[in-house]
C-alpha cells in the first residue's frame, strides 16, 4: 500500500519561500513507471496542477506555465521523498497542497494527507 | 491549456436516484480522462480512469463513458456515503486540468 506523508510549515511570509516534503512508503520516488506530482486547491482556482518529476534512466521535471519561474520540484533518494519549493510567494498562493502519485494512464491514484499553507505577514 | 467545464455544479438528489455528472473539454481528445469523489477536508480519491476503467475497490454503481469532448460519471443508485463533490480530470496534455467540480446534495 503506497503512502504519501506530507510535511512542511503551514505559514509563510509574502515574499519568502514555499517548502514542503512528501515522504513516500510502499514505492520508490526512483520508480521507472510513476511520476511524483504537486497538486494545490484554493476556493479561486479550484484543484490545480502544479507540476513533477519523475526518473526514466535520467530524472526529469514538468511545471505548469502559471508556476514555472518561481517552481522546484526535486527527488530526494536517500530519503526516498520529494520536495516542493515555490519562491516569491503572495496571498494568492495561499491553498491546500497535495503531493500525488501517478502511473501515467492509471491518473493520480494516491494522494498525501494535504497541507494548507497560508501566505500571511 | 485544455479547459474543462462540469454540469451541474450543484445537483441534489435522493439515495437510491441514478445521478449522471457532464464534463465537457474545450478541445476533443480520446480516453485519457479520470474521475474523483471529494469530501470536506479530505483528499480526492481516484474513481475512474482512461474514462471508463473502474479504480481497484470502488463500488460498482460508478460508472464512466465518453470521449472527444465530452466524458459523463453516473452513480446507478445514490447511496449516503456517496454525497460530496466529484471532479474530472484530463490528462491529455500538459498541463494536466480540472473541471470547476459538482457537489452531490441530500435532496
Amino acid at each position: 500500500q503506497v503512502q504519501l506523508q506530507q510535511s512542511g510549515p503551514g505559514l509563510v511570509k509574502p515574499s519568502q519561500t514555499l517548502s514542503l516534503s512528501c515522504a513516500i512508503s510502499g514505492d520508490s520516488v526512483s520508480s521507472n513507471s510513476a511520476a511524483w506530482n504537486w497538486i494545490r486547491q484554493s476556493p479561486s482556482r479550484g484543484l490545480e496542477w502544479l507540476g513533477r518529476t519523475y526518473y526514466r534512466s535520467n530524472w526529469y521535471s514538468d511545471y505548469a506555465v502559471s508556476v514555472k519561474s518561481r517552481i522546484t520540484i526535486n527527488p530526494d533518494t536517500s530519503k526516498n521523498q520529494f520536495s516542493l519549493q515555490l519562491n516569491s510567494v503572495t496571498p494568492e498562493d495561499t491553498a491546500v497542497y497535495y503531493c500525488v502519485r501517478d502511473l501515467g494512464a492509471l491518473a493520480f491514484d494516491y494522494w498525501g494527507q494535504g497541507t494548507l499553507v497560508t501566505v500571511s505577514s | 491549456d485544455i479547459q474543462m467545464t462540469q454540469s451541474p455544479s450543484t445537483l441534489s438528489a435522493s439515495v437510491g436516484d441514478r445521478v449522471t455528472i457532464t464534463c465537457r473539454a474545450s478541445q476533443s481528445f480520446s480516453t485519457w480522462l479520470a474521475w474523483y469523489q471529494q469530501k470536506p477536508g479530505k483528499a480526492p480519491k481516484l474513481l475512474i480512469y482512461k474514462a471508463s476503467s473502474l479504480e481497484s475497490g470502488v463500488p460498482s454503481r460508478f460508472s464512466g463513458s465518453g470521449s472527444g469532448t465530452e466524458f459523463t460519471l453516473t452513480i446507478s443508485s445514490l447511496q449516503p456515503d456517496d454525497f460530496a463533490t466529484y471532479y474530472c480530470q484530463q490528462y491529455n496534455d500538459y498541463p494536466w486540468t480540472f473541471g470547476q467540480g459538482t457537489k452531490v446534495e441530500i435532496k
